[in-house]
């Protein structure tokens, strides 16, 4: 079955620090990837998705994500985290030809001042 | 552009009582999905309307339904509270296009006591 995995449940960088957030899905062919931001109590937003091209995604907010086909990895950086960064950071996937989305369960995101 | 829209913000209930969530997507979206996001769990797909048809439900019992009326705005219904159904309910939109990113609403915070 396709499933997405974020094996960090909890991590924590001090502000200014790099940071990279872990993405591995598990399907056969390439899918739609994406990355979403959820500040507490509030909805999703979306960061930045991958659908083909260039693997190396720019999106909001300064984060850049990195599909790796070899690895089945779409993993999340930052170069310098901002306090307001503090959040929880959900990757997820959309098989290619299906409107079926898989979330993974989520990284919480705490910077140290 | 107006976003998705969800309506009541927060809803305490009793155990045993029927909630009623609601949903407005974002205009020319005719895709609605439902997602429980209850405490340490991520999120967990509930439902997925198209065109006014379920077209796809999570692993959750009958007690959850919903429709999608002709203007495409949802309702999610919960019948028979029990208490593990206390959580954040999100509601997103998309055009029916596959790998499109998928657009949240705020959720709504349902407590059952």
């Amino acid at each position: 079955a396709q499933s997405v995995t974020q094996p960090d449940i909890h991590i924590t960088v001090s502000e200014g620090a790099s940071l990279e957030l872990r993405c591995n899905y598990s399907y056969g062919a390439t899918p739609y990837l994406f990355w979403y931001v959820q500040s507490p109590g509030q909805g999703l937003q979306l960061l930045l998705k991958y659908f083909s091209g260039d693997t190396l995604v720019q999106g909001i907010k300064g984060f850049e994500a990195e599909f790796k086909r070899s690895q089945s990895s779409f993993n999340l950086r930052k170069p310098s985290v901002h306090w307001s960064d503090a959040a929880e950071y959900f990757c997820a996937v959309v098989i290619s030809g299906t409107y079926k989305y898989i979330f993974g369960t989520g990284t919480r995101l705490k910077v140290l001042a | 552009e107006a976003g998705v829209t969800q309506s009541p913000t927060h809803l305490i209930k009793t155990r045993g009582q029927q909630a009623t969530l609601r949903c407005s997507p974002i205009s020319g979206h005719t895709s609605v999905y439902w997602y429980q996001q209850a405490l340490g769990l991520g999120l967990q797909f509930l439902l997925w309307y198209d065109e006014g048809e379920e077209r796809n439900r999570g692993n959750f019992p009958p007690r959850f339904s919903g429709r999608q009326f002709p203007n495409y705005s949802s309702e999610l219904n919960v019948n028979a509270l029990e208490l593990e159904d206390s959580a954040l309910y999100l509601c997103a939109s998309s055009p029916r296009v596959t790998g499109n990113e998928q657009f949240f609403g705020p959720g709504t915070r349902l407590t059952v006591l």
